[in-house]
């Protein structure tokens, strides 16, 4: 079967600090990937998403950046925490085939940017 | 473009009561539309689907049926349990290759014993 691994679960970070949140994908191959963020009070923004290794796009701009290095590993990353950066982030799958393919979502990073 | 509109919550219930979440949606073609649900500190689970119109998707006592002439997708369910409560979202895929989800604001539903 299929799962999803998103760490860390929580993480406190200064203002100006490095960031990278790792998510990995076992028990498929080539699956679409998927960045979510979840601001308090308001709902789900997809972030970037991904369709093979090293193909990346953009939703918003932002000061986020993600990478693919391998099929099933996914890397979100920022140079410098910003405090708006502060929120609930979300990593999803999906089918390759994409239509009607439902999302399946990690247990998600609590971010705190102090 | 594509949107999701959801009644605003917080919804609050008693333990059997009836519940009904709304969703609307706006979206060109004919997008398959979901529910998800959010249980507190986890992510996001599918509920059900619907792929296209009149479909009934139902999971676990939930149903919610795709109307396109109203564009709605709303969420029910006869008689709510207290391990019901969490945040619940409602979703569309456009229809691409890709599968990429519009999702609605989500509602926070609790449900008291």
């Amino acid at each position: 079967s299929q799962t999803i691994h998103q760490w860390p679960a929580t993480l406190v970070q200064p203002v100006g600090s490095p960031l990278s949140l790792e998510c990995t994908v076992e028990g498929t191959s080539n699956p679409n990937l998927y960045w979510y963020r979840q601001a308090a009070g308001r709902g789900l923004q997809l972030l970037f998403y991904s369709v093979g290794i090293g193909q990346i796009s953009s939703e918003v701009p932002q000061n986020l950046s993600a990478s693919r290095p391998q099929d099933r590993q996914f890397i979100l990353s920022s140079k410098k925490l910003l405090l708006s950066d502060s929120g609930f982030y979300l990593c999803a799958w999906s089918g390759a085939a994409g239509y009607n393919s439902p999302l399946h979502f990690g247990n998600g990073t609590r971010l705190t940017v102090t | 473009g594509d949107s999701v509109t959801q009644m605003e919550g917080p919804v609050t219930l008693s333990e059997e009561a009836f519940l009904t979440i709304n969703c609307t949606y706006t979206a060109t073609g004919y997008p398959s539309l979901f529910w998800y649900v959010q249980y507190p500190g986890e992510g996001l689970q599918l509920l059900l689907k619907a792929t296209k119109a009149d479909d009934k998707g139902s999971n676990k006592g939930f149903e919610a049926t795709y109307r396109k002439e109203t564009t709605s997708f709303h969420l029910e369910k006869g008689s709510v349990q207290v391990s019901d409560s969490a945040v619940y979202f409602c979703a569309l895929d456009r229809g691409s290759t890709l599968g990429r989800l519009y999702f609605g604001r989500g509602t926070q539903l609790t449900v008291w014993p």
